[in-house]
């Protein structure tokens, strides 16, 4: 079965520190990925998606990801964050042949002032 | 306005009550979904629809039932709900290419 791994259950990290959240996925076939944010009290919404092309994918508020095959891997990077970015991040993939999407644990980021 | 909307956003009920959530769509996307959270665990898929007429099972759908009413309506029923039943709900909608989901505000259910 398809799983998504997120290594990191929780991330402290000073303001203006670099951060980076760790996605692994198992799958040898070709793969749609996706990274969500959920803020407090709120429903999760797209942060970046790598559908295909090149690896490394920018998104909304300074982030992005890349999209590593050899190591079915797709982290999400920062160079510094916000207090703002204190959230739960979610990372997903979809198989290209597959009709469901399956979501990682989660990582909760907070920033630390 | 929201594109995905949730009802009731928060609901307290008692063991063995029947309870509806409900999740209207404006984003035109025949595809929705209902998603359980469980702290550490993540969003799980409870069930899903494809369009009006076609309505599967996702991994945890014991307990649960859902209805497609119409392509913008679709809501899941927790016919005798129980405390494990306690989580917040989200329902969402994603497109027939990539799945990109768009999810509504959830919906926080606690069972005594």
């Amino acid at each position: 079965a398809q799983s998504v791994t997120q290594l990191d259950s929780q991330v402290p990290v000073f303001e203006e520190a670099p951060v980076e959240l760790r996605c692994n996925y198992s799958s040898s076939v070709s793969v749609y990925l996706f990274w969500y944010v959920q803020y407090p009290n709120q429903g999760l919404q797209l942060l970046l998606k790598y559908l295909s092309g090149s690896t490394l994918v920018k998104g909304i508020n300074g982030f992005e990801a890349e999209f590593n095959k050899s190591q079915t891997s797709f982290h999400l990077r920062k160079p510094s964050v916000h207090i703002s970015d204190t959230a739960e991040y979610f990372c997903a993939v979809r198989k290209t042949s597959y009709d469901k999407v399956i979501f990682g644990p989660g990582t909760s980021l907070s920033v630390i002032p | 306005d929201a594109d995905v909307t949730q009802t009731p956003r928060n609901r307290i009920t008692k063991t063995g009550k029947r309870i509806m959530l409900e999740c209207s769509q404006t984003k035109g996307h025949d595809r929705m979904y209902w998603y359980r959270q469980d702290p550490g665990l993540g969003l799980r898929l409870i069930y899903y629809s494809f369009d009006v007429k076609d309505i599967n099972k996702g991994e945890i759908s014991d307990g649960y039932s859902v209805s497609r009413q119409a392509q913008a309506k679709f809501s899941l029923s927790l016919e005798s709900a129980i405390p494990n039943q306690t989580a917040l709900y989200f329902c969402a909608t994603s497109d027939t290419t990539y799945y990109e989901q768009y999810f509504g505000p959830g919906t926080r259910l606690t069972v005594t």
